[in-house]
């Protein structure tokens, strides 16, 4: 079965602070990866995908497969950053299993 | 150009009553996908539609939910005999696969509804 967990509902950081949103799944075979994010007041949105290895918004994913993680990282936080993140799976067929979200506050 | 949009944006129901969520997804999009989102919960895959092909109803919770989409675009969520429980968000999202970037799913801004 796929699943994902994100362990934090909450996580609270002080601008200028490093950030990591953990995520951890359960798959079988190869997954594919992501991360979208939904700010206040507007839509979900895809932020970044394991395949793509980019960074986006100063955030970067790496898979791991050893420990089944793909948390979301951030050097410094900015208060704009504040929304909330999903992280997805993809596994063997098209649909997508979502963790339950973190919401990220990043307090001035 | 204009992304996925929803209709209605809010919906109040009485509870044993049937509702229709619209979805029109982005012109051109093959693939749709409806999810439910609950207070507190992430988002829960409902079903997806690819293109012509059967479409995956794996995740819908009980006979009571349908969906169809008609000519390829436009998509309808039925919800007949609405229970309580069956208050939530319902997202719709569309993609294309593109070779150079992957998959993209758009999401709308979902259709919230509320059974009394």
């Amino acid at each position: 079965a796929q699943r994902v967990t994100q362990p934090e509902k909450l996580l609270s950081v002080f601008k200028g602070a490093p950030v990591e949103l953990k995520c951890n799944y359960s798959y079988s075979g190869s997954p594919e990866l992501f991360w979208y994010v939904q700010y206040s007041r507007q839509r979900l949105q895809l932020l970044l995908r394991h395949i793509s290895r980019e960074s986006i918004k100063g955030f970067t994913a790496d898979l791991n497969k050893g420990e089944t993680s793909f948390h979301l990282k951030k050097p410094f936080a900015q208060e704009e950053d504040s929304a909330m993140y999903y992280c997805a799976l993809r596994g063997g067929g098209q649909n997508f299993v979502f963790g339950p979200g973190t919401r990220l506050s990043v307090l001035p | 150009g204009a992304g996925v949009s929803q209709s209605p944006s809010n919906k109040v129901t009485e509870k044993g009553k049937d509702v229709e969520l619209r979805c029109d997804p982005i012109s051109g999009h093959t693939a749709l996908y409806w999810y439910r989102q609950s207070l507190g919960q992430g988002l829960e895959f409902l079903i997806y539609f690819q293109g012509n092909s059967a479409p995956d109803k794996s995740g819908l919770p009980s006979d009571r939910f349908s969906a169809e989409r008609t000519g390829g675009s436009v998509s309808t969520l039925t919800i007949q005999r609405t229970q309580q429980e069956d208050s939530a968000v319902y997202l719709c999202a569309s993609s294309s696969l593109n070779r150079g970037s992957g998959e993209t799913q758009y999401f709308g801004p979902g259709t919230r509804l509320l059974v009394l």
